[in-house]
């Protein structure tokens, strides 16, 4: 059971670039949740999916893009880097939706944009 | 939803208890209080939860009082390898239609160990 992986571990982008951070749970949990972390700061929800095919937005939204075609899977897709872009991604997922619900969270990709 | 306020740093030694407090002065009938963990260059890291009273287990303890508008997480004997963010979060659990209203980590404690 590898709980919640992202990939890649970091990146450097170059302004106006894009990409796509990869997340995959093997808990069959129906919620997943994308957060941005900056330095010295807490954990800003970025977008959140209750299931595949359906996804809304959370607090910073803007400049990201995410689907979920299947269960296991949450990409978080990036379509014009931007230097307040410079964070780092966690993913995570959960049982229920809830705050009160435990969440299980990925490692963290770390994203640098020059 | 319900605020909450903690000390952004603290440091302690080897070995003693370790207390990190929590405000929460408006939390709902049906919040319940959780506490993560975060070590460098990781994710968040579920500890404890609890409702009311005393909960324990085998990382940490958490103390709430009656009137539950604080929480108390206490790390016994704690090591160098304590040394992580701890973040306390107040809300509702899926059957009491909690959403994803609140779903934000504040800054969390800073919890420094020493040798």
């Amino acid at each position: 059971n590898a709980g919640v992986t992202q990939t890649p571990k970091f990146r450097i982008l170059k302004i106006g670039q894009s990409m796509t951070l990869q997340c995959t749970q093997d808990m069959n949990h129906n919620y997943m949740y994308w957060y941005r972390q900056d330095p010295g700061m807490g954990l800003k929800l970025i977008y959140y999916s209750v299931g595949a095919g359906i996804t809304d937005k959370g607090e910073v939204p803007n400049g990201y893009n995410v689907s979920r075609s299947t269960t296991e899977d949450f990409p978080l897709r990036l379509e014009l880097a931007a230097p307040s872009q410079t964070s780092v991604y966690f993913c995570a997922s959960s049982l229920r939706l809830a705050v009160g619900e435990t969440q299980y969270f990925g490692p963290g990709t770390r994203l640098l944009v020059l | 939803l319900a605020k909450t306020t903690q000390p952004i740093s603290m440091d302690s030694y080897e070995g003693q208890e370790v207390n990190i407090t929590c405000s929460h002065n408006n939390i709902a009938t049906n919040d319940y209080i959780t506490w993560y963990q975060q070590f460098p260059s990781q994710g968040p890291r579920f500890i404890i939860q609890g409702y009311k009273t005393k909960v324990t287990n085998e990382v940490a303890s958490l103390f709430i009082p009656a009137d539950r508008k604080s929480s108390t997480l206490s790390l016994p004997r704690v090591s160098l390898s304590d040394t992580a963010v701890y973040y306390c979060l107040v809300g509702r659990r899926a059957d009491s239609g909690g959403g994803a209203d609140g779903l934000t980590f504040g800054k969390g404690t800073h919890l420094i160990i020493q040798p």
